[in-house]
């Protein structure tokens, strides 16, 4: 199957780190893509993964490990801005069509 | 930088009726993907399309329709409108030749009463 999971939500204090995992399960991805999304609004694009290991990019991380299927987003200094939806998503090989996550909501403290 | 465009942002619309949603993808990009999202859920793939041919069929329901003209713009065709409709329709376009990404644009929000 094609199933990826992550927590559902998620709580942090502004200046703080989190991390958002992201596992799946399937033989038909073609790495692994993170996109933020504010409610009511279009899913913005963050990182994407093709190869095994960390890819750094500002305040934001994300890393790849395709043999445990499992990913994870890392957002340090943590603003307010950041309270969002963070969604991985798979694009399928051939059509690259995306199998997203159920989503992890972020809720930034002050 | 041009983005992806869609029309109309909003619409409302009565059961049974019909509606038609459009997307003008980026120039030069040659895929167009739709998805649905639900309240609070994931967006789920309806359909795509590759050089103005479908190329992927996701949980599109029987009752909608898609096409991508010459132009390269698709339009997303609902008839027989139901509750359950009402979500958040994004298109998202790429260059398919060249990178995976997709671009999303703004979605448009359609509300069956």
């Amino acid at each position: 199957g094609q199933n990826i999971d992550q927590p559902t939500e998620m709580t942090a204090t502004e200046g703080a780190i989190v991390q958002i995992n992201c596992t799946y399960q399937t033989s038909g991805f073609n790495g692994l893509f993170w996109y933020q999304q504010h409610a009511g609004e279009a899913p913005t694009f963050l990182s994407y993964n093709v190869l095994d290991g960390l890819e750094e990019k500002g305040r934001f991380s994300s890393f790849l490990s395709r043999s445990k299927g499992y990913s994870y987003l890392l957002l340090k200094e943590l603003q307010m801005k950041d309270s969002a939806s963070y969604l991985c998503a798979g694009p399928t090989s051939g059509t690259y069509k995306y199998i997203f996550g159920t989503g992890t909501r972020l809720k930034v403290l002050a | 930088a041009a983005g992806v465009i869609q029309s109309p942002r909003h619409l409302i619309k009565e059961k049974r009726e019909t509606a038609t949603l459009k997307c003008y993808p980026i120039p030069r990009h040659d895929t167009v993907y739709w998805y649905q999202q639900g309240p609070g859920q994931d967006p789920q793939f309806l359909i795509s399309f590759y050089e103005k041919m479908q190329s992927d069929k996701g949980s599109i329901p029987d009752r909608f329709s898609a096409q991508q003209f010459s132009d390269y713009h698709s339009e997303l065709n609902m008839s027989s409108l139901e509750l359950g409709d009402s979500a958040l329709y994004f298109c998202a376009s790429s260059l398919m030749a060249t990178s995976t990404e997709q671009f999303f644009g703004p979605g448009t929000r359609l509300t069956v009463l």
